[in-house]
């Protein structure tokens, strides 16, 4: 049965620090990996998306990893801003369409 | 596009009545599917259509728990009767792709207080 962690559970960082967040998963039988950022009262938006043969992708300030032989997975945000304050969850697609969600870590950065 | 659209956005209601969850997904997307957030369990799927038709319902917590999709732009989750436990926020997404490999599109949610 596929399980995702996350570590740490909660992130506290002054603005301006670049931070990393872990995602580990117990199968590398999967066909995705996604991470997503969930405001207070609000959905999930997905930031980063990497297919399983891929081993990372970026967009702006975020660049995730992704090692399936270790499972295992990194989010970086490089100069870290108040506005990334949110929580941020690892997705893994194992097969067909089920996504297992990680707990999420919740990031605070201070101005 | 206005995004995925769920109602209502909060509802209270007394144990042991029906309550009826709404999603409109994105034009266009041909899969949809049914979430639970709670503290205790974190996100869960309930039950995922594809062009309308369930796939796989085995997320579903109960026979109390029921969900249809009468067509591409409708979906409904009911509970009847409503628990106390049945309290969390419920998410509607939507996706493009039949394949699983492109990103869900989450609806605000509908927070939901049973007591």
């Amino acid at each position: 049965k596929q399980e995702v962690t996350q570590i740490p559970a909660a992130l506290s960082v002054p603005e301006g620090e670049n931070l990393v967040l872990n995602c580990s998963f117990t199968d590398s039988a999967i066909y995705n990996l996604q991470w997503f950022r969930q405001d207070p009262g609000k959905g999930l938006t997905s930031l980063l998306l990497i297919q399983s043969s891929q081993r990372e992708q970026t967009s702006g300030r975020l660049n995730a990893s992704l090692d399936k032989s270790s499972g295992r997975s990194t989010l970086y945000i490089a100069a870290s801003q108040p506005g990334d304050s949110a929580t941020y969850l690892c997705a893994v697609r194992p097969g067909g369409f089920k996504t297992i969600f990680g707990a999420g870590t919740r990031l605070f950065v201070k101005a | 596009d206005a995004g995925v659209i769920q109602s209502p956005r909060h509802e209270v209601t007394e144990m042991g009545q029906e309550v009826t969850l709404r999603c409109k997904p994105i034009s266009g997307h041909n899969s949809l599917f049914w979430y639970r957030q709670t503290m205790m369990r974190g996100l869960e799927l309930l039950i995922y259509f594809n062009n309308n038709v369930p796939i796989d319902d085995s997320g579903m917590p109960e026979d109390r728990f029921s969900a249809k999709m009468p067509n591409a732009s409708f979906s409904t989750l009911k509970i009847q009767p409503s628990e106390p436990r049945d309290s969390a926020v419920y998410f509607c997404a939507s996706s493009p792709d039949s394949s699983g490999q492109e990103t869900q599109y989450f609806g605000p949610g509908t927070r939901l207080l049973v007591l």
